[in-house]
């Protein structure tokens, strides 16, 4: 079984760009969330989708999106980009089945390495 | 709201060795709490979880983890360490649906 695949892995964009991601969740997965991993601020949380829905959503400001297709798969889009945009952004999948599913276990991709100059 | 606590930047110890990787919670309600490694330019790679039962929980080669709910703990363990066990390791609790709260990572450094 194929694991979460995130495209590209590696990506240098010019300030004031933006920059779409894209991550293909686990066959049968249909929870998707992203994450974004930086020296100095750790991982943290950017939102997460269900059925096309986002469902929760981090601090982050609004030139930060996502969206959720009807095969789960999933984008993000950066738009304005920043040099402290500069991160590894980690898209994760789960098998929901409903009620809280607390028990999930949540599976991460290799990540996307944007640099942003 | 929900946190973790990850209070050694970095972990020495020789191959061979036990070792411990130290996370503290701190959670209203029931803890769901996870183990994840980060190898070098790589995702991340699930461990082990607790979600209820029994309070030592077996994982990916080889880790442990014993949850303690009287000390707020739930440190990583192996009984012996392998060089290829390097990495940064992340401790992590659920706040909510699939939002994961995680801990600053602890850098284990294996000696041969």
């Amino acid at each position: 079984k194929a694991g979460v695949t995130q495209t590209p892995r590696y990506l240098i964009k010019t300030r004031g760009q933006q920059v779409t991601l894209s991550c293909s969740p686990i066959s049968g997965h249909r929870s998707v969330s992203w994450y974004q991993q930086t020296p100095g601020q750790g991982l943290q949380f950017l939102f997460e989708y269900f059925s096309e829905t986002q469902r929760n959503k981090g601090n982050f400001p609004g030139r930060f999106s996502g969206r959720q297709f009807s095969n789960s798969r999933s984008e993000m889009n950066v738009s304005t980009l920043e040099l402290g945009d500069s991160a590894l952004y980690l898209c994760a999948s789960s098998f929901w089945a409903g009620g809280s599913g607390s028990g999930n276990t949540i599976y991460f991709g290799e990540g996307s390495w944007l640099t942003v100059v | 709201a929900q946190s973790v606590a990850q209070p050694e930047d970095q972990v020495n110890v020789a191959e061979g060795n036990p070792l411990t990787v130290k996370c503290t919670y701190s959670v209203s309600g029931n803890p769901y709490l996870f183990w994840y490694v980060q190898y070098p330019n790589r995702g991340l790679q699930f461990l082990l979880k607790y979600i209820t039962g029994d309070n030592l929980v077996k994982g990916s080669y080889g880790f442990e983890a014993e949850f303690n709910k009287s000390q707020t703990s739930f440190h990583l363990k192996k009984p012996s360490a392998l060089v290829s066990d390097s990495a940064l390791y992340f401790c992590a609790v659920r706040e909510d649906t699939d939002k994961l709260i995680f801990g600053t990572g602890t850098r284990l450094q294996v000696f041969p």
